[in-house]
């Protein structure tokens, strides 16, 4: 059973877009939502995260935007780069206060283009 | 990739034999976990574990086992019971148990083919 569904499975956006990657989840209980970012034969990095108690986060280019009502939130990229095209994961866990388990979408592979 | 290392990069094994994942990292993390990675379906949870001499199964353990008798090291073991080893596995630690502090950083994965 996916808890966590992501789409698009895939996404071209040109140099300069914006580029959005779109996650749903089913558990309530779910309090953390980090994306990763993967770029190929290496491992994900913690991209940016955020919690339910805010509707938006933002660093840099990257924006999480949160909706708890609707148990969805997305991963906005401003002004694409070629440097940002990457295979990008949405995650779900709750905070137990024990080693927490992530529960990951299925990935989105970006293609930034000149 | 954080001070985790994994070997080998790239694992070959027959149908029917064991083989050991490495897993380090000089991170001086409590918590280390062990994902697999498939085309399609994102990272599943295989085992993790809180301290030395403990661990937990994961969502997908049947087939695999794991040790943790030093804090650096966590190897994980695929089995013959494997059904479908052919994957990428990506072995993760993090300092803590919170999770938005305590961020898990991941090693460079090991590519394991079965031939």
């Amino acid at each position: 059973q996916q808890q966590v569904k992501q789409s698009p499975q895939s996404l071209i956006v040109q140099k300069g877009g914006i580029s959005i990657i779109n996650c749903a989840y089913e558990n309530t209980a779910f309090d953390y939502f980090p994306w990763y970012q993967q770029f190929p034969g290496k491992g994900p990095a913690l991209l940016i995260a955020i919690r339910p108690d805010v509707s938006e986060k933002k660093e840099g280019r990257f924006t999480i935007s949160f909706n708890k009502s609707a148990k969805q939130f997305s991963l906005h990229i401003m002004d694409s780069q070629p440097g940002d095209s990457a295979t990008y994961f949405c995650a779900a866990t709750i905070d137990t206060g024990t080693a927490s388990k992530l529960t990951f979408g299925t990935g989105t592979r970006l293609q930034v283009t000149l | 990739d954080g001070g985790i290392t994994q070997s080998p990069k790239y694992l070959f094994r027959k149908e029917g034999q064991n083989v050991t994942l490495s897993c380090e990292q000089n991170l001086n993390h409590d918590a280390m976990y062990w994902y697999r990675q498939d085309p399609g379906q994102g990272l599943r949870l295989i085992y993790y574990s809180q301290i030395v001499n403990d661990f937990q199964k994961g969502d997908i353990a049947e087939g695999y086992s794991v040790s943790r008798e030093k804090k650096e090291s966590f190897p994980l073991t695929v089995t013959s019971a494997q059904k479908n080893p052919t994957a990428f596995y990506l072995c993760a630690s993090s300092q803590g148990l919170a999770v938005d502090t305590d961020t898990q950083y991941f090693g460079p994965g090991t590519r394991l083919t079965v031939l």
